[in-house]
């Protein structure tokens, strides 16, 4: 079975610093992956997904992640964060034929310092 | 406006009251599914439903119902509430190409609190 393991519980950063937030995923074959953004109060935004292809994958509002088969990870990175980036991140794996059965991490809450 | 509409946002209620949380999505998608979530264990899949009279159990299903009569509904009962589950709930529905959920779209979430 898959499982997804986000090791940072909270992270600061400073406006205009960039940032990389960690996603490590656990899976016998190559997975499909996701990333996910929570603003405060609201449901859950897809920021980008690989499914294959090119290991860097761009996404919307300026983020990239790059896939890593051999550390099993897929982390996601901005050159430079804004304030309206503070929320919460979610890392999600599905297998192959059966992406019905997203697994989710546990998330990270990103604080932006001004 | 593509949306999924979740009803209440905010629920109290008390142990053993059955409730149903709405949720109504207007994108014509086949898949369906409600999460919870919980502080530090992130999003766990409740049930999910692949079409129409189509429904799986998820992660943690054990407490809850659901139905799906009709594409655009796929509402969560609670027969008889427990304290544990009071949580957030979402649910979601998926974009479908070739039996692959490409991209999730979520509710506004429904917090509720068993009390």
């Amino acid at each position: 079975a898959q499982s997804v393991t986000q090791p940072d519980i909270h992270i600061t950063v400073s406006e205009g610093a960039s940032l990389e937030l960690r996603c490590n995923y656990s899976y016998g074959a190559t997975p499909y992956l996701f990333w996910y953004v929570q603003s405060p109060g609201q449901g859950l935004q897809l920021l980008l997904k690989y499914f294959s292809g090119d290991t860097l994958v761009q996404g919307i509002k300026g983020f990239e992640a790059e896939f890593k088969r051999s550390q099993s990870s897929f982390n996601l990175r901005k050159p430079s964060v804004h304030w309206s980036d503070a929320a919460e991140y979610f890392c999600a794996v599905g297998a192959r034929g059966a992406t019905n059965k997203l697994i989710f991490g546990t998330g990270t809450l990103l604080a932006v310092q001004p | 406006e593509a949306q999924v509409t979740q009803n209440p946002r905010y629920l109290i209620t008390v142990t053993g009251k059955k409730l149903t949380v709405t949720c109504s999505q207007n994108m014509n998608h086949e898949y369906m599914s409600w999460y919870r979530q919980d502080p530090g264990l992130g999003l766990r899949q409740i049930y999910y439903s692949m079409n129409v009279e189509v429904t799986d159990k998820g992660d943690v299903p054990e407490g809850y119902k659901v139905s799906r009569k009709e594409k655009r509904n796929f509402p969560l009962i609670l027969e008889s509430p427990s304290p544990n589950q009071t949580s957030l709930y979402f649910c979601a529905s998926s974009v479908t190409t070739g039996g692959l959920n490409e991209k999730l779209f979520f509710g506004s979430g429904t917090q509720l609190s068993v009390l």
